[in-house]
Order: structure tokens, then C-alpha cells, then sequence
């Protein structure tokens, strides 16, 4: 158990609908990252947090966007969903953020869009 | 763009077999290098986070090397057992952003 918790664990939904995935980091750690793994696809760094400031972005969509609250737990909004979209989010969490920071990584939430 | 690359893609070794893989990453503006462990069905476990060129770092049977001059990593396990069958995953903080490779998957069979 890495202490990074993630909820829900899996979710399905319909096309074009709306959800919220959430992360709450490991006690102690101040930056929050958001990873995609898709079907047939590696791990896609979405975007990084750190101390309730967007530290880092990757290739994340335009219909998704993600923000890191004061108590340091952070939400990933996935809207206008496609099939496409339908992948295994990770989030991990770290003490600093620093790229030389160990990261720990949640259990996931699967996504699965009907 | 950026590109980070691990080699062989999958490898089937013996129980008691040693092996090792290949990290390749850009070899400017180098931060870290960070090597995970990510077995089926559970999320991704960092084994080390390689920071300074020819740095060389050990856990048990597991250890990796760095050389960021040529933009390689060698991951490798000494006496391989079953329970080491794994996906390993390298990743290379650029600039703003994760980039990990696609993984080297391991099994070691009995």
C-alpha cells in the first residue's frame, strides 16, 4: 500500500457525460500528478500539481482538467466523454515534486465509457 | 520530441537466470531517471530514481546503472525468480513534463 488513495475504483459511464476522478496524496506529500494508461498505450503524464499550483502539464485534452485543493487532494474532470477516453488513470503523489522526488502511485480508477 | 526507449520490449528468462534491460533517453538537459516495477493488476513501484552520471544503485537482487553523457540506463537482475515477473518501466522528467517508455515485461518462468 503506497498510502495514495484513489476513488472511485472503477467507473462506467456513456459517451458525453461527465465525471470526476479523485486523489488524495500520501500524508506529507505536497505534489500530485495524473497518469492515463490507454489500451495498447504506455503511461501518458496528464499533469502535475504541486502545493494547490499547476506545476507541469502533459498532453492532457482540453476536455479535461484537474486541480489540486487546499487539504492537497486533488480532482481530475473528465467531460464530453469518448470511447477513446475509456483507460486506467493513476495518480501518484510526491513530497516535493521535484523530478528527482520518489513518486508513489494510487491504485488507479478504471474508466470505462459506454 | 522527446523520446524514451526500453529494449527488449518482452523477455522470458529461466528461475535463477540473470538478465538486464535498456533505458534509452535524451541525453540534454538531464534531470533524473526514475526505473519502476509494475506487475499485472496492481499500480507502478518505484525501485530508484538514478540522478548523477554513472550513478549505480542496488536493492537485493535489483540494481541499475547511468551513464546521461550517452543517454542510457541498464536495469538489471541477478538470479531471477519468479515472483521478479514484472513490467519495468523507465521514465525521463523533460522539461515541463513525464515521459515514460513502454516498458520492458519480464516473466521468469519456474
Amino acid at each position: 500500500d503506497s498510502g495514495v488513495t484513489q476513488t472511485p475504483k472503477h467507473l462506467i459511464t456513456a459517451t458525453g457525460q461527465r465525471v470526476t476522478l479523485r486523489c488524495s496524496p500520501r500524508s506529507g506529500d505536497l505534489s500530485v500528478y495524473w497518469y492515463q494508461q490507454s489500451l495498447d498505450q504506455g503511461l501518458q503524464f496528464l499533469i502535475q500539481y504541486y502545493n494547490g499550483e499547476e506545476r507541469a502539464k502533459g498532453n492532457i485534452l482540453e476536455r479535461f482538467s484537474a486541480q489540486q485543493f487546499p487539504d492537497l487532494h486533488s480532482e481530475l474532470n473528465l467531460s464530453s466523454l469518448e470511447l477513446g477516453d475509456s483507460a486506467l488513470y493513476f495518480c501518484a503523489s510526491s513530497v516535493t515534486g521535484s523530478s528527482t522526488d520518489t513518486q508513489y502511485f494510487g491504485p488507479g480508477t478504471r474508466l470505462t465509457v459506454l | 520530441i522527446l523520446n524514451v526507449e526500453q529494449s527488449p520490449q518482452s523477455l522470458h528468462v529461466q528461475e535463477g537466470d540473470s538478465t538486464n534491460f535498456t533505458c534509452s533517453f535524451p541525453s540534454s538537459n538531464f534531470y533524473a531517471l526514475h526505473w519502476y516495477r509494475w506487475e499485472t493488476a496492481k499500480s507502478p513501484e518505484a525501485l530508484f530514481v538514478m540522478t548523477l552520471n554513472g550513478d549505480e544503485k542496488k536493492k537485493g537482487r535489483i540494481s541499475a546503472t547511468l551513464n546521461t553523457k550517452e543517454g542510457y540506463s541498464y536495469l538489471y537482475i541477478k538470479g531471477s525468480q519468479p515472483e521478479d515477473s514484472a513490467t519495468y518501466l523507465c521514465a525521463f522528467p523533460g522539461t515541463y513534463k513525464y515521459i515514460f517508455g513502454t516498458g520492458t515485461r519480464l516473466k521468469v518462468l519456474a
